[in-house]
C-alpha cells in the first residue's frame, strides 16, 4: 500500500527557509519513471503544482513561480523534500506531496498535507 | 502555461441528480486530463485520468469525456459522498489545475 506523509515546521518566519519532507512507504522513490511532486493549496482556494523530481534526480519546476523552490531526494530514507527560500506571507498554504505510479504527471497518491503559516 | 477553466464554479443538486461539470483548456492538451474530488479537510482523490479512464476503485457513476480543449465530468446519480469540490488538471504541459467546482446539497 503506497502512502505519503509530509512533515516539517508548521510555522516559518518571513525571509526564512521552509523545509518540508515527504516520507514514502510502499514504493521506492527510486522507481524508474515516477514523478515525485509538491503541490500547494491556499485556504479555500485551488491547487498549484510546484515541481517534481524524477529519474536520476532531474527536477522541473512550475515556470510561473519564482525560482525559490528546490526539490531533492534521499533514497536511503525513501524521502523527497521541498525547500523554499525567502518565505513571505504569500507562501502560507497547505503543502501536499503527491505522485503517480503510472509514469505520468497526474497524481494518484497524495499525502495528507502540511499546513504552513508564515509569521514573525 | 495552459489555463484550465471550469464551469460552473458551484452548483446545487439533490441526491439522485445527474451532474455535469465542464473544463476547458486554453490550448489543445491531447486528452492528457485528470479529474479529482476533494472533500473538506482531505487531499484530492484521483477519479479520472487520460480524459476518460476511470481510476481503480472509483464508482462507475463517475464518467468523463472530451478531447482537445473541452472536457466533461458526469456523475450519473449523485450520492451523499459526492458533495465535494471537483478539479480538472491537465498534464500535457507542466501540470495546471482548474479553479474547482463545488457541488453543494440543494
Amino acid at each position: 500500500q503506497v502512502q505519503l506523509q509530509e512533515s516539517g515546521p508548521g510555522l516559518v518566519r518571513p525571509s526564512q527557509t521552509l523545509s518540508l519532507t515527504c516520507t514514502v512507504s510502499g514504493v521506492s522513490v527510486n522507481s524508474g519513471g515516477s514523478y515525485w511532486s509538491w503541490v500547494r493549496q491556499y485556504p479555500g482556494k485551488g491547487l498549484e503544482w510546484i515541481g517534481y523530481i524524477y529519474n536520476s534526480d532531474d527536477t522541473y519546476y512550475n515556470p510561473s513561480l519564482k525560482s525559490r523552490f528546490t526539490i531533492s531526494r534521499d533514497t536511503s530514507k525513501n524521502q523527497f523534500s521541498l525547500r523554499l527560500n525567502s518565505v513571505t506571507a504569500a507562501d502560507a498554504a497547505l503543502y501536499y506531496c503527491a505522485t503517480s505510479l503510472q509514469m505520468a504527471t497526474f497524481f494518484d497518491y497524495w499525502g495528507q498535507g502540511a499546513l504552513v503559516t508564515v509569521s514573525s | 502555461d495552459v489555463q484550465m477553466t471550469q464551469s460552473p464554479s458551484a452548483l446545487s443538486a439533490s441526491v439522485g441528480d445527474r451532474v455535469t461539470i465542464t473544463c476547458r483548456a486554453s490550448q489543445s492538451i491531447n486528452n492528457w486530463l485528470a479529474w479529482y474530488q476533494q472533500r473538506p479537510g482531505r487531499a484530492p482523490r484521483l477519479l479520472i485520468y487520460e480524459a476518460s479512464r476511470l481510476q481503480s476503485a472509483v464508482p462507475s457513476r463517475f464518467s468523463a469525456s472530451g478531447s482537445g480543449t473541452e472536457f466533461t465530468l458526469t456523475i450519473s446519480s449523485l450520492q451523499p459522498d459526492d458533495f465535494a469540490t471537483y478539479y480538472c488538471q491537465q498534464y500535457d504541459n507542466y501540470p495546471t489545475f482548474g479553479q474547482g467546482t463545488k457541488v453543494e446539497i440543494k
